[in-house]
């Protein structure tokens, strides 16, 4: 059974600041993995995907990597703001199969 | 882009009550929809896989006959809470599977039982 695991499960840190945030999981079967981001009370937008066959996606100040023999990737935030203040998920799976969520890294953007 | 609609946002029920959540698809055809549940500080958790005219497929710990779902359009599928109790209370949130095997959710439902 796929496991999701992110860490670090919060931060905190100054506008400005490049961050990166990690995922982990036990099952490297995957369709994909994607990256969403829940604001508080409202659903998920998701903010990139990487194929099974893919290493990396790039959106804006956003850069996934993927590395499925390792069961790991990364999401790279540029020059941080306050408004990507949110809690950021990651999910692998992806397909017929569904998604798997890691319980998010709760994200805070000082300014 | 594609748009997955779901309504309603928040529902306030008594406990006994059954509550409908719709998912609907609204500019692509989706043969698969996936609903998840989310307590608060955890991660969501998919509940059930939906596909369009046969019967969803429930994930382990799920009472199939508690969250009723039904699939009978290529745009529309409803999660029923029957007899909802206090202990279901929770965010449910659903997603359709569009091409390129990517999900696009819904906006979710907070459900809170009295």
């Amino acid at each position: 059974k796929q496991e999701v695991t992110q860490i670090p499960a919060a931060l905190s840190v100054p506008e400005g600041e490049n961050l990166v945030l990690n995922c982990s999981f036990t099952d490297s079967a995957i369709y994909n993995l994607q990256w969403f981001r829940q604001d508080p009370g409202k659903g998920l937008t998701s903010l990139l995907l990487i194929q099974s066959s893919q290493r990396e996606q790039t959106s804006g100040r956003l850069n996934a990597s993927l590395d499925k023999s390792s069961g790991r990737s990364t999401l790279y935030i540029a020059a941080s703001q306050p408004g990507d203040s949110a809690t950021y998920l990651c999910a692998a799976g992806g397909g017929a199969d569904g998604l798997t969520f890691g319980k998010g890294t709760h994200l805070i953007i000082q300014p | 882009g594609a748009v997955v609609s779901q309504h309603p946002s928040r529902v306030i029920c008594k406990s006994g009550t059954s509550v409908k959540i719709e998912c609907r698809s609204l500019d692509f055809q989706a043969t698969t929809m996936f609903w998840y549940r989310q307590f608060p500080k955890q991660s969501l958790m998919l509940m059930a896989t939906s596909n369009e005219g046969s019967k969803a497929t429930y994930e382990q710990g799920v009472e199939k006959d508690k969250f009723l779902i039904n699939h009978a359009s290529l745009t529309l599928s409803t999660l029923t809470v029957t007899s909802a109790h206090p202990e279901d209370s929770s965010f449910y949130i659903c997603s359709a599977l569009g091409g390129s095997e990517k999900l696009f959710f819904g906006s979710g439902t907070q459900l809170s039982v009295l």
